[in-house]
């Protein structure tokens, strides 16, 4: 069936440095959307992205969508405590919109 | 104040029992998800419905049972049939159907011993 695999699925860094997770589709998506989990929160939308090649930023956040539509990237710059929580990305089969395809998430820790 | 509502946040049962879980929402969303996350995974889809009174199967639907007998309402009840109940249910809304972000419920812990 199909897949969004994201790595790494633990990332351990030290306040000020980046931050970087992939997320890679077996299929074309029409979607990818990231969520973000803090520790024994629910997930929170952070943005969704639609177009072929997409750049959305927010803040010290930066998000891509593949030229192909099969995968997609996240990069915080400058990690701050507050960035501690399990990142998720979810797409939209681009022939099936019906459900979110969902990658295991990457947990990340911040030393402060 | 919009939102989804889960009920309880912590809930414990006896094996072998059947336990209902609660979601509501009032942001008049017609498309709703039962959602199941277990340590250090991902969120596995039980069920969805596009519409009050129309549901579908998830990845995981086996020993789980849903209603949408109201557009509010969405509620999970994990049956003495789920092999393995104990987990973090997750309850989430769209405005529908696909590309639309979701919004989740607090979430309820479910303990079966």
């Amino acid at each position: 069936g199909q897949q969004v695999m994201q790595i790494p699925q633990y990332q351990h860094v030290q306040e000020g440095e980046d931050f970087t997770t992939y997320c890679n589709s077996s299929t074309t998506l029409s979607n990818i959307q990231w969520y973000k989990q803090r520790p024994g929160g629910h997930p929170v939308f952070l943005i969704q992205l639609v177009k072929s090649g997409e750049v959305k930023k927010q803040k010290r956040l930066t998000f891509q969508f593949g030229e192909a539509k099969k995968n997609s990237s996240l990069h915080i710059t400058a990690t701050q405590t507050t960035d501690v929580g399990t990142y998720f990305c979810a797409g939209h089969n681009a022939g099936n919109n019906r459900k979110l395809i969902w990658g295991l998430g990457t947990s990340l820790a911040v030393n402060p | 104040d919009g939102g989804i509502t889960q009920s309880p946040k912590y809930l414990f049962r006896k094996e072998g029992q059947n336990v209902t879980l609660s979601c509501e929402q009032n942001l008049n969303h017609d498309a709703m998800y039962w959602y199941r996350q277990d340590p250090g995974q991902g969120l596995r889809l039980i069920y969805y419905s596009q519409i009050v009174n129309d549901f579908q199967k998830g990845d995981i639907a086996e020993g789980y049972s849903v209603s949408r007998e109201k557009k509010e309402s969405f509620p999970l009840t994990v049956t003495s049939a789920q092999k393995n109940p104990t987990a973090f249910y997750l309850c989430a809304s769209s405005i529908v159907v696909g590309n639309t972000e979701a919004f989740f419920g607090q979430g309820t812990r479910l303990t079966v011993v």
